[in-house]
């Protein structure tokens, strides 16, 4: 079976833009959550969404934005993009939205804001 | 004061050495816990999952929690040069509404041939 799916592997974006990235999950997963991860630091936790709907938030600000879809699949948005929103993100996939099911990361996707 | 505390590194170690990893927290709510491996410009891998206080062990690879001390281990035997990464710790609460999962910074581990 296909872990789970990130696009794209790297993006490169100036300060104000705009960017969308892309998840798929874990076959048979609904639960979809999405992680920003620094140079030399551990994942910072910013949405989960399980059934299309927002299940939580962590300390972001209102730039960053995300949906799921039918399918599970889920889109992370950030609004204009600061040098400091250089980071892995990660998406992770859990069979459903319970605190005891366990989390599988994909690959991530690299963005670099100039 | 982080919620989890993990010591950075880096740590080198040469091959066949017993590894030990730890983390410490301060979220009481914690109950959830974990350890995730990642190597360079790759996403985590999710090595060992624990519930509560108690050890669990697969194959060289050994978990322990101490709730009581707020404490958590990892524990790799015969490690190999393969074992060569950062280890991030994570870890989540019941009841907060969200699948959260709140990590360690990661220690970057070297095994030397």
């Amino acid at each position: 079976d296909a872990g789970v799916t990130q696009s794209p592997t790297h993006l490169i974006k100036t300060r104000g833009q705009q960017v969308t990235l892309r998840c798929s999950p874990i076959s048979g997963h609904k639960s979809v959550s999405w992680y920003q991860q620094v140079l030399g630091q551990g994942p910072q936790f910013i949405f989960q969404y399980y059934e299309k709907e927002e299940r939580g938030r962590g300390n972001f600000p209102d730039r960053f934005s995300a949906r799921q879809f039918p399918n599970y699949s889920s889109e992370l948005n950030v609004n204009a993009l600061l040098l400091g929103d250089s980071a892995l993100y990660l998406c992770a996939s859990s069979r459903t939205a319970a605190s005891y099911n366990e989390q599988f990361f994909g690959p991530g996707t690299r963005l670099t804001v100039l | 004061q982080k919620e989890v505390e993990q010591d950075p590194g880096p740590l080198s170690v040469p091959e066949g050495a017993i590894v030990s990893l730890n983390c410490t927290y301060s979220n009481s709510a914690f109950q959830y816990f974990m350890w995730y491996r990642q190597y360079s410009r790759k996403g985590p891998e999710l090595l060992m999952y624990t519930y509560s206080s108690g050890n669990k062990e697969d194959g060289r690879f050994t978990a322990q929690v101490d709730k009581s001390s707020k404490y958590i281990s990892l524990f790799i035997r015969d490690s190999q040069p393969s074992d060569s990464a950062t280890y991030l710790c994570a870890m989540s609460a019941i009841g907060q509404g969200a699948q959260k999962l709140v990590f360690g910074q990661g220690t970057r581990l070297t095994i030397n041939p």
